[in-house]
Parts: structure tokens; C-alpha cells; sequence
């Protein structure tokens, strides 16, 4: 099983700033990870596929890199509604496997 | 516009079998670009993947969980279930139904998702 680790747990930031967001994973997954963000009470949103490109209706400002085992998400300014926890998941391998989450929360 | 829907009981006595339907509206879960997954996520915790199918039957489980997992499709009813047997309290969670392309044998991300229904596990 492929395992994610995200870093860092929880990202306190302020609207308008950028966040840079880690996920690392224990063997290649070449380019095969991608990103959600879940608002409370939500279901998780495809942000982000194959390591760079940006879902159906993605804004611009969130962005994707990496290849093989780490990866970045980079959301260039943050928005209220960003305020949320973002898992990556890779699509290499089953198990399909998640990271454990990061929280961008207002600072 | 495609929507999922759990449906089910919301508390299971421990041992017991959880049983959730996910009915598909707005599309067909017989569509052969397509294949339909269970994801699940204790209160407060990351998510987990627990298994997809085709709707001609063939699926795929996460391996922790396979030895307790069942996943069907109804095509006429357009919905798909899970059975997960001998629940335990470490089973309580919120279950996701979900849609991911079937470009690689299911083998994808998650693009439309259900609410997500919280099952409890307590006697």
C-alpha cells in the first residue's frame, strides 16, 4: 500500500496570502496524485489531477506540482471559502489511498 | 447534473451487517466510462477508500477490508451497495458514494460525490 503523508497538519494563514501544500509519498506514483479540498460538512471536491491539472471548474489561483514522490499543491491567494482541509489521493496502485489531510485555517 | 445519494440506517449494533445504497440520478451507473466507489471517514479523521465496482459486477476492495466487504450494482434501480459485516465501533464513520472514471479500470480520482451519511456503531 502506497502511503501519503501531508505536511504540514494544519497551515495558519491570513486571506490573500499563499499556502504551499506538501504530500509525500512512500514510493512513485509517477504522476498519478491528485488533490481535494472539504468544507465542513462537505464531501471532498476534485480539485486537482494527475499532479497538475485542474479540475472542471478549479479556479486559476490553485496549482499543482511534482512528480514521483512529492508533490505541491500551491494556492496563490487565499479566498474565505479556501479556508478548509485539502487530502491528497494517488491513483497509481490499489489500494486508491489518501493522505492524512492538511487544515489551512485563518490566522 | 449527476447526484448520489447514501441511504440506510444510521445506527448498527456491533457484529452486525451495515448495509448503504447510493442511488445515482442525472446519470446511468450502467455507463461503461464509469465506475462507482465507496469512500468512508471517522468523525474528525482522513478518508479511506473501501472499494469500487462496474456495473457489470466487476469490482476492486482496499485489502484491509476485503475479508468484510461487499460491493453491488442494481442497474435497474441505478444504485449500488455496500455490505460491511461484523461492524465494530471502529467502524463508525461517514460513508461517501462517489463516481470515478473508468478510464483505468477504476483506478482514479473521485470527481462527483454523495453528501456522505454518518453510520454509528453502538449497542
Amino acid at each position: 500500500e502506497i502511503v501519503l503523508t501531508q505536511s504540514p497538519a494544519t497551515l495558519s494563514l491570513s486571506p490573500g496570502e499563499r499556502a504551499t501544500l506538501s504530500c509525500r509519498a512512500s514510493q512513485s506514483v509517477s504522476i498519478y496524485l491528485g488533490w481535494y479540498r472539504q468544507k465542513p460538512g462537505q464531501a471532498p471536491r476534485l480539485l486537482i489531477y494527475d499532479a497538475s491539472n485542474r479540475a472542471t471548474g478549479t479556479p486559476a489561483r490553485f496549482s499543482g506540482s511534482g512528480s514521483g514522490t512529492d508533490f505541491t499543491l500551491t494556492i496563490s491567494s487565499l479566498e474565505p471559502e479556501d479556508f478548509a482541509v485539502y487530502y491528497c489521493q494517488q491513483r497509481s496502485n490499489w489500494p486508491l489511498t489518501f493522505g492524512g489531510g492538511t487544515r489551512v485555517e485563518i490566522k | 447534473q449527476l447526484q448520489l445519494q447514501e441511504s440506510g440506517p444510521g445506527l448498527v449494533r456491533p457484529s452486525e451487517t451495515l448495509s448503504l445504497t447510493c442511488t445515482v440520478s442525472g446519470g446511468s451507473i450502467s455507463n461503461t466510462d464509469f465506475y462507482w466507489g465507496w469512500i468512508r471517514q471517522p468523525p474528525g479523521k482522513g478518508l479511506e477508500w473501501i472499494g469500487s465496482i462496474f456495473y457489470s459486477g466487476n469490482s476492486y476492495y482496499n485489502p484491509s477490508l476485503k475479508s468484510r466487504v461487499t460491493i453491488s450494482a442494481d442497474t435497474p434501480k441505478n444504485q449500488f451497495s455496500l455490505k460491511l459485516s461484523s461492524v465494530t465501533a471502529a467502524d463508525t464513520a461517514i460513508y461517501f458514494c462517489a463516481r470515478s472514471s473508468g478510464y483505468s479500470g477504476g483506478r482514479e480520482y473521485f470527481d462527483y460525490w454523495g453528501q456522505g451519511t454518518l453510520v454509528t456503531v453502538s449497542s
